[in-house]
């Protein structure tokens, strides 16, 4: 069964510092992978999406990701956490044609 | 100007009602889409609709229905609620469904209310 995992329900980070919000996936083929924001009592918002090419895949506000095929993973990333960062944060893949399935999501909290 | 927008923002209702959720999209997508939420934040889809094609997740009850009046409006019908069926309810759309590196784009939820 495809899935995708996201192992950490909280990840809290000092301001300042750099945050990592982990993501494996295990899909049948190639996948393509997404990441998603959710602010509270918002809608989902597109950080930054993984299809071919560059491991390293930059997106909005300063987030970045890294596909590592190997590890099957595609891990959040952003140099110096901002207090506005704090939110649920959304892995997502699909292969082919087929619907986006999401992982349980992951609360960062970014402390002042 | 929103691009995927969603009414009512809440909704609270009895058991046994029908109620409908509407959503519409200005971004000229021919794809979209309906999930759930529940209350421990998790999504699922529950169906994706163009004008080819509806799919339907086979675990969604069949007191849900999609209904798409055109392109732009995909609106969610639902009958004899049940109090499981509270959660929040996102609408969501993408160019087209084959696209397999479409970018989907979500509405910001109907929270849903069953007493």
């Amino acid at each position: 069964a495809q899935s995708v995992a996201q192992p950490e329900d909280q990840v809290n980070v000092a301001e300042g510092n750099p945050l990592t919000v982990k993501c494996t996936y295990s899909v049948s083929g190639n996948p393509y992978l997404f990441w998603y924001v959710q602010y509270p009592n918002r809608g989902l918002q597109f950080l930054l999406k993984y299809i071919t090419g560059d491991n390293l895949v930059k997106g909005s506000y300063g987030f970045e990701a890294e596909f590592n095929k190997s590890q099957t993973s595609f891990h959040l990333k952003k140099p110096s956490a901002l207090v506005s960062d704090s939110a649920l944060y959304f892995c997502a893949a699909k292969t082919g044609a087929n619907n986006l399935f999401f992982g349980t999501g992951t609360r960062l909290t970014v402390i002042p | 100007d929103t691009a995927v927008s969603q009414t009512p923002k809440y909704l609270v209702t009895q058991m046994g009602n029908d109620k409908s959720i509407k959503c519409e999209q200005n971004l000229g997508h021919d794809t979209m889409y309906w999930y759930k939420q529940d209350s421990k934040k998790f999504l699922k889809i529950m169906f994706s609709y163009n004008n080819k094609e509806l799919i339907i997740n086979e675990t969604v009850p069949n007191r849900f229905s999609p209904k798409s009046p055109d392109k732009a409006h995909l609106n969610l019908h639902i009958n004899s609620l049940e109090l499981g069926d509270s959660a929040v309810y996102f609408c969501a759309s993408s160019q087209e469904a084959s696209g397999r590196t479409d970018t989907q784009y979500f509405g910001p939820g109907t929270r849903l209310t069953v007493l």
